[in-house]
């Protein structure tokens, strides 16, 4: 199976930051990855798909690059309501094949 | 709009089963393959297995292989998801999400708390 590898595990950041968390596949994706922010309490959220597409109504401070086996999800300017644990999740056009996800980020307030 | 309900919290003994259900509204429930994935407490999230509600079709992650059923009923739009020989470490809260084009999470329940505890 694909194993997803996201750094950092713990990062503090400021309102108003940009930050960067990144996404390692074991083995060559294309472009076929997620990005979901979790909030305390509640089911995850997409984000992103296709490693780049914003999902509709997601703000456009949001941005997801990468192919392959690298990825990056990015936040350009930090807002309160962006501290929350984020996930990347391996796609697939297979139904008949395992999903899997990153072990998650947590982004607390610095 | 799309909803997906699951049932309330439930508590179990070690080595009993727990049955979940997860039903769908706001489109057509055969069109779109539900998973299931569970969150231990403080932990990140674990895919359980996929359900085709066409047909019924199911695969398992290996590691629940042996104890794990998943379940369609078309005639009330609901997926269920039965866990069997529960131990502690089963403890989590359990989602279902319905997925789109390249097995996407659009959509997800607001998640079952299963607690196992003697």
């Amino acid at each position: 199976d694909i194993h997803l590898t996201q750094s950092p595990s713990f990062l503090s950041a400021s309102v108003g930051d940009r930050v960067t968390i990144t996404c390692r596949s074991s083995q060559g994706i294309s472009n076929y990855l997620a990005w979901y922010q979790q909030k305390p309490g509640k089911a995850p959220n997409l984000l992103i798909y296709a490693a780049s597409v914003l999902e509709s109504g997601v703000p456009s401070r949001f941005s997801g690059s990468g192919s392959g086996t690298d990825f990056t999800l990015t936040i350009s300017s930090l807002q309160p309501e962006d501290f929350a644990t984020y996930f990347c999740q391996q796609l697939t056009a297979y139904p008949s094949r395992p999903v899997t996800f990153g072990q998650g980020t947590r982004l607390d307030i610095k | 709009q799309v909803q997906l309900v699951q049932s309330g919290a439930e508590v179990k003994k070690p080595g009993a089963s727990v049955r979940l259900s997860c039903q769908a509204s706001g489109y057509t429930f055969i069109n779109h393959y539900i998973h299931w994935v569970r969150q231990a407490p403080g932990q990140g999230l674990e895919w359980l297995g996929i359900i085709n509600p066409n047909g019924g079709d199911t695969t398992y992650a290996q590691k629940f292989q042996d104890r794990v059923i998943m379940t369609r009923d078309t005639s009330t739009s609901t997926v269920h998801m039965e866990l069997t020989s529960l131990r502690s470490d089963d403890t989590a809260v359990y989602y279902c999400a319905r997925a789109g084009q390249w097995q996407v999470l659009y959509h997800w329940g607001q998640g079952a708390l299963v607690t196992v505890s003697s």
